[in-house]
């Protein structure tokens, strides 16, 4: 089945921990993001990667860290200067193509989350 | 800063009723907003918009996109239970490198009592 893992679905964290956070996916795409939501707001972009071995900070990026050394697999590691990390992880996938016509869009794909709690 | 709002935040109505869910945003360099439909986990995409103007529908709902008030509506006639779910609303953002980002609003909050 094609499709995007991630993993583990629950992680509790104790304060000052650093926590990674499993991402894979066998649908041969490029491009792979990392969204943090939390609670009556929408997602918010933490980084994401168009190629391997390269990688962009989007609109959240203190206090996380990511690799992309394979194209199946993008970790994202919560570290502990992030604040406040208590939320719901999603990641997403999607081929990387032609993005300069309007009405162009490469759907992302997003997996099942992993919902993170600080203790 | 690319910005999408949407409102209401949060909406309870009974089965049966007609819902109108709304977003406006204001992007640099607009090209096509995107509405999701999130029930427990993954977001679900339901459409995709361009300034085009046309209106897109499958079965019960329905989107259009108000090119010159920046804002698009997601309509659900004869609501179920199942449409139950929250409702997101995010705008295409290209950057320097040509890669797709999208900015997503808040969300709405939408429960179908029986």
């Amino acid at each position: 089945d094609g499709g995007i893992t991630q993993s583990p679905k629950y992680l509790f964290r104790k304060e000052g921990q650093n926590v990674t956070l499993s991402c894979e996916q066998n649908l041969n795409h490029d491009a792979m993001y990392w969204y943090r939501q939390d609670p009556g707001q929408g997602l918010r972009l933490i980084y994401y990667s168009q190629i391997v071995n390269d990688f962009q900070k989007g609109d959240i990026a203190e206090g996380y860290s990511v690799s992309r050394e394979k194209k199946e697999s993008f970790p994202l590691t919560v570290t502990s200067a992030q604040k406040n990390p208590t939320a719901f992880y999603l990641c997403a996938s999607t081929i990387r193509g032609p993005t300069s016509a309007a009405s162009s869009y490469n759907e992302q794909f997003f997996g099942p989350g992993t919902r993170l709690t600080v203790l | 800063e690319d910005k999408v709002v949407q409102s209401p935040l949060s909406l309870v109505v009974h089965e049966g009723d007609t819902v109108t869910l709304n977003c406006s945003y204001e992007v640099t360099n607009f090209r096509s907003l995107l509405w999701y439909k999130q029930e427990k986990k993954a977001p679900t995409f339901l459409f995709m918009l361009t300034s085009s103007g046309i209106e897109k529908k499958s079965g019960r709902l329905s989107s259009i996109l108000d090119k010159k008030e920046l804002s698009s509506i997601l309509n659900i006639t004869a609501t179920q239970t199942g449409d139950s779910a929250i409702y997101l609303c995010a705008v295409i953002n290209i950057d320097l490198q040509g890669a797709q980002k999208l900015v997503f609003g808040q969300g709405t909050r939408l429960t179908i009592n029986p």
